[in-house]
């Protein structure tokens, strides 16, 4: 079965530093996002692409992190400079184009910044 | 502004059936989900409803749609150990956006 692959799964990083995850959808998947978990909720969307292009970064911190998807596959998520308030899962999704389409997700990426 | 709701802990005895709620705000939501987190994992989609359903019953999950009252509840039958996880109920409107709510921790008791 198909499955959203993220990596690294566990990263720890001291404040100030940068650091990067990345995502590779399901196949075919047009659609990728990355949601943001802190602990004891449930996941909020930063970024949503279509292809290369993004659609939706409204909740995007723009000023310390950055999202790309250059040839519409597999995608980086960085933050520079990293803030102890970053500490969270970061979770992949992907999904077919069209709205009614589900949304499957990866393993994850916990951040703890110390 | 759109919002999830979910009561935050279920504890049910093994075999007995759970039923999970959940209220939304949005009533433009076009799709309902059900996703279950484990532990230190991402989310795995169980089932979801289409808003102009009312129930949907996919082997042990039943999932029940009160459009008008904004009510979604997910009900597990001959609930075992292994379903002790996190519920998550999350809706999605035409923005493609899903919006999700805190979750709900079932434990299963043997």
């Amino acid at each position: 079965e198909a499955e959203v692959a993220q990596s690294p799964r566990y990263k720890i990083t001291e404040k100030s530093q940068a650091v990067a995850f990345w995502c590779d959808p399901i196949s075919g998947h047009a659609t990728l996002y990355w949601y943001r978990q802190i602990l004891g909720q449930g996941p909020e969307l930063l970024v949503q692409f279509q292809d290369e292009s993004v659609v939706d970064d409204s909740q995007l911190p723009k000023d310390r992190f950055s999202a790309e998807r250059l040839k519409g596959v597999d995608s980086t998520l960085k933050i520079q400079p990293a803030e102890l308030g970053d500490s969270a899962m970061y979770l992949c999704a992907s999904s077919l184009q069209g709205a009614k389409n589900e949304q499957y997700f990866g393993p994850g990426t916990r951040l703890t910044v110390t | 502004g759109e919002d999830v709701e979910q009561s935050l802990f279920l504890s049910v005895r093994e075999g007995d059936s759970s039923v999970i709620n959940c209220t939304y705000t949005d009533s433009s939501s076009t799709y309902l989900y059900w996703y279950k987190q484990e532990p230190g994992a991402g989310l795995q989609l169980l089932t979801y409803i289409f808003s102009n359903m009312d129930m949907k019953q996919d082997q042990r999950l039943t999932v029940l749609l009160n459009k008008k009252d904004k009510h979604l509840s997910l009900r597990i039958a001959d609930t075992q150990t292994g379903d002790s996880a996190i519920y998550f109920c999350a809706t999605k409107a035409s923005s493609y956006k899903l919006i999700f709510g805190s979750g709900t921790r079932l434990l299963v008791r043997p």
